[in-house]
């Protein structure tokens, strides 16, 4: 079946501008995840939506980012104002909650990079 | 504060060796450590975990070995394949109530199998 999709795959911006990033989880997986991977920093957890559940938003790194979770399927990942150190690839992920040890299943990232 | 130590940052083997990465972690209150997998371009895969009530855990060519006393764990690759190239990642998390909830990454390990 069909794995978790992100868009775009690749994003440019120029310093400053607000992005949007996009992630199709696997259909019927109840919980999304947002991690951040940079160049020798592994995988920073993000964000994380569970079914109605308020999201856990501890790990974005400033106010200018921000997530959202449409109808318990698509996330968007948004980032305002953009700064060259936001450049990393950002890795969506879906799991089936309440099956036990149901894996994180990731999609294959937005490489953002910021000019 | 990094509460998932991976080492080494890289690793060269010959065909057909033992590959071993090494994490550490520091929370005791982690219960589920995973291994992921990460080719250039993709995301990363779950490849074995292991709960802290068994020692070691074996699935094919792949071994996890836990130490909960030392609260370590290790990656053993038997007869290691150039198609095992890639970046591992450990992990850990709470599962408490069947969820993979915010999963804490070590900063990965690049392994390289040389022909």
């Amino acid at each position: 079946g069909a794995g978790v999709s992100q868009s775009p795959s690749n994003k440019v911006t120029e310093k400053g501008k607000d992005v949007e990033l996009r992630c199709d989880p696997i259909s019927g997986h109840t919980a999304l995840y947002w991690y951040r991977q940079s160049l020798g920093q592994g995988l920073e957890f993000l964000i994380y939506f569970q079914g109605n559940s308020a999201p856990d938003k501890s790990g974005l790194p400033s106010d200018r980012f921000s997530a959202e979770r449409t109808g318990g399927s698509v996330s968007t990942l948004t980032i305002q104002r953009t700064q060259q150190e936001d450049s990393a690839v950002y890795l969506c992920a879906s799991s089936f909650l309440g099956r036990r040890n149901s894996p994180l299943h990731f999609g294959n990232g937005t490489r953002l990079t910021v000019t | 504060q990094q509460q998932v130590k991976q080492s080494p940052q890289s690793l060269i083997v010959q065909k057909g060796g033992i590959s071993i990465i090494n994490c550490a972690y520091e929370n005791t209150a982690f219960d589920y450590f995973p291994w992921y997998q990460q080719f250039p371009g993709k995301g990363p895969a779950l490849l074995i975990a292991i709960r802290p009530d068994v020692s070691e855990k074996k699935e094919g060519r792949f071994t996890i070995s836990f130490n909960k006393s030392a609260k370590q764990f290790s990656l053993h690759i038997m007869d290691s394949q150039p198609g095992d190239s890639a970046t591992y990642f450990c992990a850990a998390s709470m599962i408490g109530g069947g969820s993979n909830y915010k999963l804490t990454f070590g900063k990965g390990t690049l392994l390289t199998v040389n022909p």
